[in-house]
């Protein structure tokens, strides 16, 4: 079965740093989507940003960028220039290809400090 | 552009009461439907997902049902609500021939039961 794991259950920056939450996830499929939300304190989820394995190139989204090394199946998520309103729980996914069913890890509380 | 609600955003029940919780998808056709519970501090759990109308898929066996009467609106149900049934609920959907499949998530209800 699919799993996905986050083992950082909280890191910290400071304010205009970077940060790099990490996530690692297992399949034996080779074309799937991976994908991180953030869910700040009203516990909406918020898509941040998402990742085709079959591509090679890093997805970006302004300040958001991801390491994705399908050979290592590691997924991670680099916060550049760190904001105040970064402060949430951030989640990773991965979608399974023949349900359509997204599996997430147990998340990564991110505070962020002035 | 597509939007999702669920309401009600807070809910407070006595044990033993029924539930009904509603969730509409605007903007979008045929969308794939998804109902989750959060418990505080912890990932999400899938509990239904729907491919369409009067089609439930359900995860986790126990007191909620789930129903899909119209395309674009997911119920999730309970007929006697028990203690553990308190949780955050969030309902989300995808597109069910999307380009990237990610999903789309609800501002969520938060479930108090006394």
């Amino acid at each position: 079965a699919q799993t996905v794991t986050q083992s950082q259950p909280e890191m910290s920056v400071q304010e205009a740093e970077t940060v790099t939450l990490s996530c690692t996830y297992d399949t034996s499929e080779s074309d799937y989507y991976l994908f991180w939300y953030k869910q700040p304190p009203s516990r909406q989820m918020i898509l941040v940003i998402r990742q085709e394995a079959y591509k090679q190139q890093n997805a970006t989204e302004n300040r958001f960028s991801v390491n994705f090394q399908k050979a290592a199946k590691s997924f991670s998520l680099k916060i550049s220039d760190s904001q105040l309103g970064d402060a949430a729980m951030y989640f990773c996914a991965y979608r399974d290809p023949n349900t359509d069913k997204l599996i997430f890890g147990t998340g990564t509380r991110l505070q962020v400090f002035p | 552009s597509q939007t999702i609600h669920q309401w009600p955003a807070t809910l407070v029940q006595p044990v033993g009461s029924p539930l009904s919780l509603e969730c509409t998808v605007e903007g979008t056709s045929n969308p794939n439907l998804y109902w989750y519970r959060q418990a505080a501090g912890r990932g999400l759990q899938l509990l239904f997902y729907s491919v369409g109308i009067g089609q439930i898929s359900s995860e986790v066996p126990q007191n909620l049902s789930a129903s899909r009467p119209q395309d674009r609106q997911f119920i999730l149900s309970s007929k006697k609500l028990l203690l553990s049934d308190s949780s955050f609920y969030l309902c989300a959907w995808s597109a069910g021939q999307g380009a990237s499949y990610e999903q789309y998530f609800g501002p969520g209800t938060r479930l108090t039961v006394t």
